[in-house]
């Protein structure tokens, strides 16, 4: 089945702890990308990528960091959490860049 | 600022009339134009798109009509049924070379659709 799988689902973390969220698609598409959607905001693009080892800022980069070094896995990482980055994150994939998006499930993390 | 907007949060609409959901945009290099629909505790799925060559693309019950002179564009659902009842985001992008690189998102319209 094609999917794109992010983990975990749910994370609750304190300030400052390290975490990195997954993600891995079975499309073999080249483009990926990070949202998060907040309310009133909708879905704010992180980053995103055009294809292995290709990564590039989207709207809201500050605090997060990616890496593409396999074309299925595109991890998000957080190396120094703060609450604002408390958020529901989702990982997409697509064949090119303009062409639809697969979602995730999202990831609902909490950061105390 | 945000590019695409959809200015109203919810909706509500009888099963088997016509549900249209509203999106405008500010950014005229945008060209590429989606809906996803959105349930609970799932990743939005992809639902229809147009691009700016058209003014209409349907597909079974699902419709969407741009209009660039009033940089608006709306997805009108019929009959509308409950099952259809998610929260509806509009994004819209730009080709390649024009210097944009995003797919910016609405903030979304939560449609019930009443049985």
């Amino acid at each position: 089945e094609a999917q794109v799988t992010q983990n975990p689902r749910y994370l609750i973390t304190v300030t400052g702890k390290k975490l990195t969220v997954t993600c891995s698609q079975n499309m073999n598409h080249e483009y990926m990308s990070w949202y998060r959607q907040d309310p009133g905001l909708g879905l704010r693009q992180i980053y995103y990528s055009m294809n292995v080892e290709v990564t590039d800022k989207g709207d809201v980069p500050e605090g997060y960091k990616v890496s593409r070094k396999e074309k299925r896995n595109f991890p998000l990482i957080l190396e120094s959490p703060s609450p604002n980055q408390t958020s529901l994150y989702f990982c997409a994939s697509s064949r090119s860049k303009n062409e639809k998006l697969f979602f995730g499930s999202g990831t609902q993390l909490s950061v105390l | 600022d945000q590019q695409v907007k959809q200015n109203s949060p919810s909706l509500s609409v009888q099963e088997g009339r016509i549900s249209i959901l509203n999106c405008d945009y500010t950014n005229s290099m945008f060209d590429y134009f989606l809906w996803y629909k959105k349930y609970p505790a799932e990743g939005p799925t992809f639902l229809i798109s147009i691009s700016s060559i058209k003014d209409k693309n349907e597909d079974g019950r699902f419709t969407v009509f741009l209009n660039k002179s009033a940089k608006h564009l709306s997805l009108h659902i019929v009959p509308s049924q409950p099952g259809d009842s998610a929260v509806y985001f509009c994004a819209a992008s730009a080709s390649p070379g024009t210097g944009a690189n995003n797919l910016f998102f609405g903030t979304g319209t939560r449609l019930t659709v009443i049985p």
